[in-house]
């Protein structure tokens, strides 16, 4: 069964950093693009970063330079490193499979503030 | 980058149909047949129901479909069910090599 369990999210000061994760299971981190993709309360889906094959990564305009998508295929982890964090990245930030994010996972939640 | 265009809400009553756009440009949705649909009810992770512009993934109803024409992406859902009620998203890769969402569309089914 594909499963996708975000981590990581918390209170966090702006100007602040905070590592998410996402650990999957039933498919391999190094198989599929994989995605993070944010949800500001109340407000609609935006798309933050991509790593394709190859570790080829691509950014959102709105935090290129400050995040960094990376994984890890040892422990079959997706990563969100997030630097000089804004109050505007509060959000749930899920991360989800494939180019069309076929498996989403529950959400993680960073309040900048 | 803007966000797609979508409606900000439609309805429907039970056993209708009713049609979402969602509007582009030739460097997205008129570009690309990678239009993709997505589901989300309230305090949920969003759902995949349409991907590359009208496949619909394994297990998702016959009564979801989709189109494209142009710069705009369509998404339809006939026979309509009060589960049905939910936001949806279209989604579009780019020129860019990135994505963009559509800003949403809440369904009330009255």
């Amino acid at each position: 069964e594909v499963q996708l369990v975000e981590s990581g999210g918390a209170l966090v000061q702006p100007g602040g950093s905070l590592r998410l994760s996402c650990a999957v299971s039933g498919f391999t981190v190094s198989s599929h693009y994989l995605t993070w993709v944010r949800q500001a309360p109340g407000k609609g889906l935006e798309w933050v970063s991509t790593i394709y094959s190859g570790d080829v990564t691509n950014y959102a305009d709105s935090v290129r330079g400050r995040f960094t998508i990376s994984r890890d295929t040892s422990r079959n982890t997706l990563f969100l490193q997030m630097d000089s964090l804004r109050v505007d990245d509060t959000a749930v930030y899920y991360c989800a499979r494939g180019a069309d994010f076929d498996y989403w996972g529950q959400g993680t939640l960073v309040t900048v503030s | 980058q803007s966000a797609l265009t979508q409606p900000a809400s439609v309805s429907g009553s039970p056993g209708q149909s009713i049609t979402i756009s969602c509007t582009g440009t030739t460097s997205d949705v008129g570009g690309f047949n990678y239009v993709s649909w997505y589901q989300q009810h309230p305090g949920k992770a969003p759902k995949l129901i349409i991907y590359d512009v009208k496949v619909r993934p394994s297990g998702v109803s016959a009564r979801f479909s989709g189109s494209k024409s142009g710069n705009t992406a369509s998404l339809t859902i006939s026979a309509l069910q009060a589960d049905d009620e939910a936001d949806y998203y279209c989604n579009s890769f780019t020129r860019s090599n990135t994505l963009i969402f559509g800003g949403g569309t809440k369904l009330t089914v009255l």
